[in-house]
């Protein structure tokens, strides 16, 4: 059973850069079938996927054009883990972040989810 | 404002059948061939209870199930429980967006 742990700060200040990790177990960040994901959840914006990073023969990442300026995803094969920064946080980014599994057996769906984290932006 | 449109909230009464409906009103790179459904109970991450619009995870009960016409997919709980109140997204693949969300529906057991 894939297990994904979540850590990182709650409290971000604006202009910053929120900076969160995602430990797997279960299964391998370089697998040649799933995808691992942020997804966000607000309020205002419900549930927002921002990005993704995946392993076939070479890592290709892919991101959410509303983020795709101040994103990057990176896979740590050597803690079989992967990562989240988004740099020149506002208030607008606060939001619980969950990082994700997409298995690979279905065209995009998530099966595995992180316990999520809340993110506070505010100074 | 979601590119997929649920109803805000749905009600039923323990047994009845419920159906939540999830229909693509902006997004022209969405696939509804490929939806997937997820329920969250408060404070707790989303569940994977159907993908590529009506498949089910192992372990999801056959009460759940899903459909398709046109750009509009639908999730049906039959034999109501009260473990079943809880909020239930849609998903679409969508190219270049990859996951698109709809707005969330509350089933509220009654």
């Amino acid at each position: 059973q894939v297990q994904l742990q979540q850590s990182g700060p709650g409290l971000v200040k604006p202009s910053q850069t929120l900076s969160l990790t995602c430990a797997i177990s279960g299964d391998s960040v370089s697998s040649n079938t799933a995808a691992w994901n942020w997804i966000r959840q607000s309020p205002s914006r419900g549930l927002e996927w921002l990005g993704r990073t995946y392993y076939r023969s070479k890592w290709t990442n892919n991101y959410a054009v509303s983020v795709r300026s101040r994103i990057t995803i990176n896979p740590d094969t050597s803690k079989n883990q992967f990562s989240l920064l988004l740099n020149s946080v506002t208030p607008e980014d606060t939001a619980v972040y969950y990082c994700t599994r997409d298995p690979g057996f279905c065209v995009t769906c998530y099966d595995s989810w992180g316990q999520g984290t809340l993110v506070t932006v505010s100074s | 404002q979601s590119a997929l449109t649920q109803p805000r909230s749905v009600s039923g009464s323990p047994g009845q059948s419920v159906t939540i409906s999830c229909t693509g009103t902006s997004c022209d790179l969405c696939d509804y061939n490929y939806v997937s459904w997820y329920l969250q109970h408060p404070g707790k991450a989303p569940k994977l209870i159907i993908y590529d619009v009506s498949k089910r995870p192992s372990g999801v009960p056959d009460r759940f199930s899903g459909s398709k016409s046109g750009n509009t997919a639908s999730l049906t709980i039959s034999g109501l429980q009260a473990e079943d109140e809880a909020d239930y997204y849609c998903c679409s693949h969508a190219h270049i967006t990859i996951g698109v969300f709809g707005g969330g529906t509350r089933l509220t057991v009654l």
